[in-house]
């Protein structure tokens, strides 16, 4: 079956520029989902998206921001980059009412 | 703070045995899940327990949940060394509002 595949795996950016990370999510799941890993930390909700409307915002930066497209991919733009937002984002995306998240294997961005 | 909290941070443990992970949440919940993540890599959905119920079982896992305590259990039975990983819980509180996910627990089976 289809799992959540993100892209690219793996990121190196310089500090001050910009990354665009990209999700395409389980079809027919209505709802997306970004969480930031920091290294040796607990994910952590940074936005969601509900049939391509922004839902709810946690933790994101003013310096990020992200949007979902109406064939239901979502991309997440990183500005500015700093050293400490080296990190794992993932993306879930989960169906309403079912329960259960799928998580795509995340990328790993690495600002130096 | 954290919504979800779990103990212990670490737990070694030799292989054949069980490994048992407590987890504590402080808001109401519409259901609590649990998730493996091996070193660096994706989150894998193990087990969700919705507010109603009260213990779930799925193969070797066996989660409890006491609302009134605000609490959450993992038991891994008959461990193997391939489920050292980190386990984390996470709480929904419905809607698109996202998992809070606990600090997890990094488990490591000894052969």
């Amino acid at each position: 079956a289809a799992g959540v595949i993100q892209s690219p795996r793996h990121l190196i950016k310089e500090k001050r520029e910009t990354a665009t990370l990209k999700c395409y999510p389980i079809p027919r799941h209505d709802t997306v989902y970004w969480y930031q890993q920091g290294p040796g930390q607990d994910p952590q909700f940074l936005i969601s998206f509900y049939e391509k409307m922004q839902s709810d915002k946690g933790s994101i930066p003013d310096r990020f921001s992200a949007q979902q497209f109406s064939d239901y991919h979502s991309e997440l733009n990183m500005s500015s980059l700093e050293l400490g937002d080296s990190a794992l984002y993932f993306c879930a995306s989960s169906a309403t009412g079912r329960g259960g998240y799928t998580f795509g294997s995340g990328t790993r961005l690495t600002v130096v | 703070s954290q919504q979800g909290e779990e103990d212990p941070q670490a737990l070694s443990i030799q292989e054949g045995e069980n490994a048992t992970m407590n987890c504590s949440y402080k808001t109401s919940i519409n259901n609590l899940q649990w998730y493996r993540q091996n070193s660096g890599r994706g989150l894998v959905h193990l087990i969700l327990i919705r507010s109603n119920e009260r213990e779930k079982h799925s193969g070797r896992l066996r989660v409890t949940l006491d609302t009134s305590k605000k609490s959450s259990s993992l038991l891994i039975t008959a461990s193997r060394a391939a489920d050292t990983a980190s386990y984390f819980c996470a709480t929904d509180v419905g809607g698109a509002d996202g998992l809070t996910f606990g600090k997890g627990t990094h488990l490591i089976i000894q052969p």
